[in-house]
């Protein structure tokens, strides 16, 4: 069974610019959740998709934004990026929201902006 | 609020017992998860709790949850070179999939 699939892997922008990331969750999952890691605020929440519906929102400006396809796959897209924004950033799968249940991580797109 | 706290760094030899622990002070939350990260790579989820439980153990991973103290502990027996990593804990609410994640503890182990 194929885990959750993140494209690109590393991708390098320039401040302006915008970025489009995509996430492919496993099999029969229909949640996913995006979040940001960053050496100096760790781990933080995006949102959360469920259905093609945003469920949770964190705490990051509009410029953060992202939707969910019938398929399950998910995009997120930042625009205007600013240097703060180089992350690697994190898709998470889950078969449901909420609840009992595991949440399986891809290997991350790695953001730079130059 | 959430905020999840972790000590920074563990250091332990090859073939002795690892403990890393969390404290979280969401009253609200249900699920606490156990990830390890290793260098360049993403998050692999190793086990999590409901917060009605007080222990869980898969293998060499022992989680031990104090819900009064909100206090979680992850115990890796007999660590191996190989259990060399970030480890995280998160919580959860039960509604929605938003985790709460600690700063991380770097375990090194020494062989």
């Amino acid at each position: 069974k194929a885990g959750v699939t993140q494209t690109p892997r590393y991708l390098i922008k320039t401040r302006g610019q915008q970025v489009t990331l995509s996430c492919s969750p496993i099999s029969g999952h229909r949640s996913v959740s995006w979040y940001q890691q960053t050496p100096g605020q760790g781990l933080q929440f995006l949102f959360e998709y469920f259905s093609e519906t945003q469920r949770n929102k964190g705490n990051f400006p509009g410029r953060f934004s992202g939707r969910q396809f019938s398929n399950s796959r998910s995009e997120m897209n930042v625009s205007t990026l600013e240097l703060g924004d180089s992350a690697l950033y994190l898709c998470a799968s889950s078969q449901r929201t909420g609840g009992p249940g595991e949440l399986f991580f891809g290997e991350g797109s790695r953001l730079t902006v130059l | 609020g959430e905020d999840v706290e972790q000590s920074l760094f563990l250091s332990v030899r090859e073939g002795d017992s690892s403990v890393i622990n969390c404290t979280y002070t969401d009253s609200s939350s249900t699920y606490l998860y156990w990830y390890k990260q290793e260098p360049g790579a993403g998050l692999q989820l190793l086990t999590y709790i409901f917060s009605n439980m007080d222990m869980k153990q898969d293998q060499r991973l022992t989680v031990l949850l104090n819900k009064k103290d909100k206090h979680l502990s992850l115990r890796i027996a007999d660590t191996q070179t190989g259990d060399s990593a970030i480890y995280f804990c998160a919580e959860r609410p039960n509604a929605g999939n938003m985790l709460t994640f600690g700063g991380g503890t770097r375990l090194m182990v020494k062989p």
